[in-house]
């Protein structure tokens, strides 16, 4: 069975103050690991694919990277409006739904 | 990215009534699309895979027969809350497959309150 998790829970920073949160994963076969960004009361927004070890991709001040068994997402002098909550989730190489870890809410302050 | 849709988005309902909510892939057509569920705090939790002009694939401990799911054109699918109760209180959001791009978008969900 396909496993996520992600740590940490929860991560409060300043603004300015770049940290990175990560997602630790089991899967038969990796298809894709994706990065969602959540607002309250919202659906996910798609953020990164990654596909293969080493792989990275940028947008703003969120960079994406993936290992073998773990990707990170960093974020560089976060504002306020990045508070969220970051989903990571994977897809086996033999089907194509999600399994979705449990999330990192952000907050970061002004 | 696409656009995927939502139907209604909130609905508040009495127990025992069924409620239908709607998933449309706006810009793309999607041979499959998923239906999630997440509960206050909580991440996502896949409930079905539906295929266009197949049967929806549930997910273990997921009824079939009280979470209907249709999936009748590549743009449309929907999911019936049969004889809803006040557990099945939940927010429900979908996702559309685009293949081409093997990217997953996601609804804008349905915030579903069972009295």
């Amino acid at each position: 069975e396909d496993q996520v998790t992600q740590s940490p829970e929860a991560l409060r920073l300043q603004e300015g103050e770049s940290s990175s949160l990560n997602c630790s994963y089991t899967v038969s076969g990796l298809r894709g690991l994706f990065w969602y960004r959540q607002d309250p009361g919202k659906g996910p927004e798609f953020l990164f694919t990654l596909y293969s070890a080493g792989e990275e991709k940028e947008k703003e001040r969120l960079k994406a990277t993936l290992t073998k068994k773990e990707s990170f997402l960093h974020i560089t002098a976060p504002k306020p409006e990045d508070s969220a909550t970051y989903l990571c989730a994977v897809q086996a190489s033999n089907d194509y739904k999600l399994s979705f870890g449990a999330g990192t809410t952000v907050t970061v302050r002004a | 990215g696409a656009v995927v849709s939502q139907h209604p988005s909130w609905v508040i309902c009495k127990s025992g009534t069924s409620v239908k909510i709607e998933c449309r892939s706006l810009d793309f057509q999607a041979t499959t699309m998923f239906w999630y569920r997440q509960f206050p705090k909580q991440s996502l939790m896949l409930m079905a895979t539906s295929n266009e002009g197949s049967k929806a694939t549930y997910e273990q401990g997921v009824e079939k027969d009280k979470f209907l799911i249709n999936h009748a054109s590549l743009t449309l699918s929907t999911l019936t809350v049969t004889s809803a109760h006040p557990e099945d209180s939940s927010f429900y959001i979908c996702s559309a497959d685009d293949r081409g791009q093997n990217e997953q978008f996601f609804g804008p969900g349905t915030r579903l309150t069972v009295l």
